[in-house]
């Protein structure tokens, strides 16, 4: 069974530039979460869909954080424009339903200059 | 508030002992627990679900969930030095079960 897929692992950029990252969860799975890690934390939670609606987006900077997941599979997570501060890994993860087991993607390395 | 605590660390266990991880929640209506393992420069890699109180085995893993006392713990048995790694501890909350993360214990086994 393949695993979480995202895209790209790298991307470095700009202050004030965009950037959009892509998600595939695994078949079948219904949630699917965005987490921003930064160096020496743990995962924090952005955005929170089950199929295609949000559940919880409460701790997503919605002036400068957007997603979405348009037809309940594949997920997008864009930053308009970034910051510094915004220099994490972000990690996407599903699980077949909420609260049973979340499996992680590979992430994505941003680093914001 | 921490929604879900646990000590950084680094725990230093020598080889072949057993390692005792431990997380607090503040939660009481959370249902499902989980402990991740994160290697550096890696993403989190799931180790153990526990959802009701008590002992779970797999292999020389052993979770343990006490709901009363609002605390979940990690046990590794005869440990090895490829279980240096950062343990995440994670708590399903809310209705909407979101999936919240501690800080992590960061676990270094010497030879």
């Amino acid at each position: 069974e393949a695993g979480v897929a995202q895209s790209p692992r790298y991307k470095i950029i700009e202050k004030r530039q965009s950037v959009a990252f892509w998600c595939n969860p695994i078949s079948g799975h219904a949630t699917l979460y965005w987490y921003q890690q930064i160096l020496g934390q743990g995962p924090k939670l952005l955005i929170q869909f089950q199929n295609n609606g949000v559940v919880d987006d409460s701790q997503l900077p919605k002036d400068r954080f957007s997603a979405e997941r348009l037809k309940g599979v594949d997920s997008t997570l864009k930053i308009q424009p970034a910051k510094l501060e915004d220099s994490a890994v972000y990690l996407c993860a599903s699980s077949l339903r909420q609260g049973s087991e979340a499996f992680f993607g590979q992430g994505t390395r941003l680093t914001v200059v | 508030q921490k929604e879900v605590e646990q000590n950084s660390g680094p725990l230093s266990v020598p080889e072949g002992a057993i390692a005792s991880l431990n997380c607090t929640y503040s939660d009481r209506v959370s249902q499902s627990f989980f402990w991740y393992r994160q290697y550096s420069g890696k993403s989190p890699e799931l180790i153990m679900s526990i959802y009701s109180n008590g002992d779970k085995e797999d292999g020389r893993f052993t979770a343990q969930l006490n709901k009363a006392s609002q605390y979940v713990s990690l046990l590794i048995r005869d440990s090895q030095p490829s279980d240096s790694a950062t343990y995440l501890c994670a708590v399903g909350y809310s209705s909407a079960s979101k999936i919240i993360f501690g800080s992590g214990t960061r676990l270094s086994i010497r030879p």
